[in-house]
């Protein structure tokens, strides 16, 4: 079946350590994103790629990192940088445009303790 | 930049209740609309969607929504809940033109269906 796939679903960290989310997905989509879901605040977005090697800042960018050496695959790594880090994140991925709308992935749980 | 408004942040109402979710946005040139749906513990799903012609568009499980462009509005409506409605509503908006396919969320809508 295509699908997103993202792991793990549950991830705990101590404070100051790096922490890298992985996201793949095998639907041949060219576009793939990173979302943070926070209760009432809904899906905010971190960081998008439109193709590969190439990627832009989404609006809550600081303190993560991406990349996007493969078409299947855009890992998020959440850096000592970033200050409430403990979050649910969802990544998504769609055609070039964006007209069948986005596939999301199940989201990964982090947890900073 | 453009943002989405979702002022309904919690909503319960009784099986058979009709519903009416606001969602309003900010960018008033061309826009692509969407409905999403979070079930509990479930991956984010499309309800239906807007890109041009008839403004009210229809989408799965019986939902519909009304663009009014004058309102900047997508509200998304169904005549009759079901307990399995129990979910978070999202609504999401592509555009203005230089956004490529990025969609911003609104906060989203907690629905809950009472029996």
């Amino acid at each position: 079946d295509g699908g997103i796939t993202q792991s793990p679903k549950y991830l705990f960290r101590k404070e100051g350590q790096n922490v890298t989310l992985s996201c793949e997905q095998n639907l041949n989509h060219d576009a793939m994103y990173w979302y943070r879901q926070d209760p009432g605040q809904g899906l905010r977005l971190i960081y998008y790629s439109q193709i590969v090697n190439d990627f832009q800042k989404g609006d809550i960018a600081e303190g993560y990192s991406v990349s996007r050496e493969k078409k299947e695959s855009f890992p998020l790594t959440v850096t000592s940088a970033q200050k409430n880090p403990t979050a649910f994140y969802l990544c998504a991925s769609s055609m070039r445009t964006v007209l069948y709308g986005y596939t999301f992935g199940s989201g990964t749980r982090l947890t900073v303790v | 930049a453009q943002s989405v408004s979702q002022h309904n942040h919690h909503v319960i109402l009784s099986e058979a209740a009709s519903l009416e979710l606001g969602c309003n946005y900010s960018y008033g040139g061309t826009v692509n609309l969407f409905w999403y749906v979070q079930y509990p513990g479930q991956h984010l799903q499309l309800l239906l969607k807007y890109f041009s012609g008839d403004p009210l568009v229809k989408g799965i499980k019986g939902f519909e929504a009304e663009f009014i462009k004058s309102k900047f509005s997508f509200n998304l409506r169904k005549p009759s809940v079901q307990w399995s409605d129990t979910a978070e509503y999202f609504c999401a908006v592509n555009g203005p033109p230089g956004t490529a396919s990025k969609l911003t969320f609104g906060t989203g809508t907690r629905l809950q269906v009472t029996l």
